[in-house]
């Protein structure tokens, strides 16, 4: 079955703390993206990887293939960093996204 | 990163009447659209994979005469959601992806049924 698995659900940390939001899938993939969603709603397509490792910014994410894991990282965190974080896989030979249940983050002043 | 619009942003109908939403890549050439729906304080759940010219595919439990989509050109793909009850209210996302790139999302329009 294919599945991905985000966590933790939620996170709460102070300003300036480095966050980790993990996500692990179950088979072989073809990409995986990283979202963010504000609680407006509009969704940011954060990183798409398929493998190594991208950095914008402050922001970080990482993937291991062998181990079907993926990590984003965000170093210095602000409160405008808050928001839910979304992992979604696009598995192999598939054409929809299937997402994680999002990882919502709060960073407190 | 590319662009993609919706339109409207929100909008309040009476029920048993129909919207359209509007969904637009502004600068690049989609060649598959995404529908998805999503409740407050869930994840995203796909509706339909729109390819341009061609008819959606819709996931199984989604009303295709109840949610109409037309992917007319590789910049617009609307979705219609026909005599609309209060239980249709929810949020609506298009994303727009080039085949084998990212998937690049709306913003979202927000639809209140009363």
């Amino acid at each position: 079955k294919n599945e991905v698995e985000q966590s933790p659900q939620n996170l709460t940390a102070q300003e300036g703390e480095f966050i980790t939001i993990n996500c692990s899938y179950s088979v072989g993939i073809s990409a995986l993206h990283w979202l963010q969603q504000h609680p407006g709603g509009g969704i940011v397509s954060l990183f798409m990887l398929s493998s190594g490792k991208k950095k914008h910014g402050r922001l970080i994410a990482t993937i291991n293939i062998q181990e079907k894991h993926s990590s984003l990282h965000i170093t210095a965190s602000h409160p405008r960093d808050s928001a839910v974080y979304i992992c979604a896989v696009r598995f192999a030979g598939a054409q929809k996204l299937v997402f994680g249940q999002g990882t919502r983050l709060t960073i407190n002043p | 990163g590319a662009v993609v619009s919706q339109h409207p942003s929100w909008v309040i109908c009476k029920s048993g009447t129909s919207v359209k939403i509007e969904c637009r890549s502004l600068d690049f050439q989609a060649t598959t659209m995404f529908w998805y729906r999503q409740f407050p304080k869930q994840s995203l759940m796909l509706m339909a994979t729109s390819n341009e010219g061609s008819k959606a595919t819709y996931e199984q439990g989604v009303e295709k005469d109840k949610f109409l989509i037309n992917h007319a050109s590789l910049t617009l793909s609307t979705l219609t959601v026909t005599s609309a009850h209060p239980e249709d209210s929810s949020f609506y996302i298009c994303s727009a992806e080039r085949t084998g790139e990212t998937q690049y999302f709306g913003p979202g329009t927000r639809l209140l049924v009363l």
